[in-house]
């Protein structure tokens, strides 16, 4: 199957400063990207769906100034949570859709997840 | 509206016992099938899934799922289940369409006790 990472795989920042998340397809064109957040002991939860060159569309309910996500290429998309304050520590997880040599996956594939924390 | 339904928060069977863990869900259009495990801070990992054809399909470590479309439901089985099983399971639901992302359940708690 087609591999998806995600950096850093946990980070802890103060209240108030930024966070950037990086989630990469490393065989495949990731077309489609999907960022989800997990709180303890509960779903995921999708938050935004980008396509690569295009904005990202967010679920109701997310904040997209908050939340900036960037899909500026086929291996590679952002998650930056802006501002960042303690209701924000989650579980954030990528996800990406896309072809690869024996053309379009059916599926998603998912990255490990980053654990973010702020103080 | 989409959706999945897994019933039971939190299940707990004994090593060696059969496992059945239950999933329900509402889709518009041709649906997409997926269980996934998730251990402790760590990330998914799909366990089977199913698109079309066979509606019992195998997966990953002995597991496998029977897709009912009159009954909407895509429940998971394994006949022997390991101490090593112990995780957090989910059923999810998608379309074929590139930019459909997945709709999850809440999850089940399984716990396999000696």
């Amino acid at each position: 199957g087609a591999v998806v990472s995600q950096h850093p795989s946990w980070v802890i920042c103060k209240s108030g400063t930024s966070v950037k998340i990086e989630c990469r397809s490393l065989d495949f064109q990731a077309t489609t990207m999907f960022w989800y957040r997990q709180f303890p002991k509960q779903s995921l939860m999708l938050m935004a769906t980008s396509n690569e060159g295009s904005k990202a569309t967010y679920e109701q309910g997310v904040e997209k100034d908050k939340f900036l996500i960037n899909h500026a290429s086929l291996t590679l998309s952002t998650l930056t949570v802006t501002s960042a304050h303690p209701e924000d520590s989650s579980f954030y997880i990528c996800s990406a859709k896309g072809r690869g040599a024996g053309g379009y996956f059916d599926e998603q594939f998912f990255g490990p997840g980053t654990r973010l924390t702020v103080l | 509206a989409q959706s999945v339904t897994q019933p039971d928060i939190h299940i707990t069977v004994s090593e060696g016992a059969s496992l059945e863990l239950r999933c329900n869900y509402s889709y518009g259009a041709t649906p997409y099938l997926f269980w996934y495990v998730q251990s402790p801070g760590q990330g998914l990992q799909l366990l089977l899934k199913y698109f079309s054809g066979d509606t019992l399909v195998q997966g990953i470590k002995g597991f496998e799922a029977e897709f009912k479309r009159s009954q909407s439901s895509f429940n998971l089985r394994k006949p022997s289940v390991h101490w090593s099983d112990a995780a957090e399971y989910f059923c999810a639901v998608g379309g074929n369409q590139a930019g459909t992302a997945l709709i999850f359940g809440k999850g089940t708690t399984l716990s396999v006790s000696s």
